[in-house]
C-alpha cells in the first residue's frame, strides 16, 4: 500500500460545484504538499503545509495531523481547474526535508 | 524569465546510449531535485543535491548519476539507457528544505527505443 493515498481517483463535475480532494497517510512527516499538474505536463506547487489551514484565491487546504488527513477544496470550479492534483508529504527532517513521497493524483474535470 | 530550465524538452535515443538532462535555476535556492514520472503518472524521487552536496540518494540505479557544476545548475547523466527509462524526468528546486514549496522545471520525455 502506499505511503500517500489520494481519493477520488477521477473526478468530473460541473462548473460552479465545490471540490474536495482528499490525502491520507500513513507515516511521520514535517509537511504536507498540494500540487497541481496542468493537462501539458507542467507542475505548480499549490500548498505547503504543516498544521491548520491555508487559503489562496479558490483554493483551500486543509490538515490534521491527528488523523494524518488533508483536504483540498475548490470553491466556484471552473474548467480551468481541470488538472491532476497531487497529494505529496515531506518525512525527514533537516537535509531531507525535501524528499517528497507522492500520492498517484487525483484527475480533476470540470465541464462548463 | 523561466524560473527552472531544463533540457531537451525531448529525447528520443536507443538503448545504451548515454544521455545527459540539463537543469538550471535562477531562483537563487540551495536545493535542487530530480523526479522521475512514470508512465502512470506516478512520481518518486531520484536525487536532491543541497549547496553541491548530495544529501539523498533513492534506490535508483548507478547508471544515473547528479552533476552539480555550481548551485544553480544539476544535470542528470544516465548510461546504458534501458526500456525501462522512459519517462518524464523532471527537475525541482527549493530554498533550504525547511521552507519547503518546490519550483518545478517543465519536465523532459525521454522516450528510450
Amino acid at each position: 500500500k502506499n505511503e500517500v493515498e489520494q481519493s477520488p481517483q477521477n473526478l468530473t463535475a460541473q462548473e460552479g460545484e465545490f471540490i474536495t480532494i482528499n490525502c491520507s497517510y500513513s507515516v511521520g512527516i514535517s509537511a504536507l504538499h498540494w500540487l497541481q499538474q496542468h493537462p501539458g505536463g507542467g507542475i505548480v506547487s499549490l500548498f505547503m503545509l504543516s498544521s491548520g489551514k491555508k487559503k489562496h484565491g479558490r483554493l483551500i487546504a486543509t490538515i490534521n495531523i491527528q488523523e494524518k488527513h488533508s483536504s483540498l477544496h475548490i470553491t466556484a470550479s471552473h474548467p480551468r481547474d481541470s488538472a491532476v492534483y497531487i497529494c505529496a508529504v515531506s518525512r525527514g527532517y533537516g537535509g531531507s526535508q525535501g524528499n517528497l513521497i507522492f500520492g498517484k493524483g487525483t484527475k480533476l474535470s470540470v465541464k462548463p | 524569465d523561466t524560473a527552472v530550465s531544463q533540457t531537451p524538452k525531448y529525447l528520443v535515443t536507443q538503448m545504451g546510449n548515454d544521455k545527459s538532462i540539463k537543469c538550471e535555476q535562477n531562483l537563487g535556492h540551495d536545493t535542487m531535485y530530480w523526479y522521475k514520472q512514470d508512465s502512470k503518472k506516478f512520481l518518486k524521487i531520484m536525487f536532491s543535491y543541497n549547496n553541491k552536496e548530495l544529501i539523498i540518494n533513492e534506490t535508483v540505479p548507478n547508471r544515473f548519476s547528479p552533476k552539480s557544476p555550481d548551485k544553480a545548475h544539476l544535470n542528470l547523466h544516465i548510461n546504458s539507457l534501458e526500456l525501462g527509462d522512459s519517462a518524464v524526468y523532471f527537475c525541482a528546486s527549493s530554498l533550504p528544505p525547511q521552507v519547503g514549496t518546490q519550483y518545478f522545471g517543465p519536465g523532459t520525455r525521454l522516450l528510450v527505443l
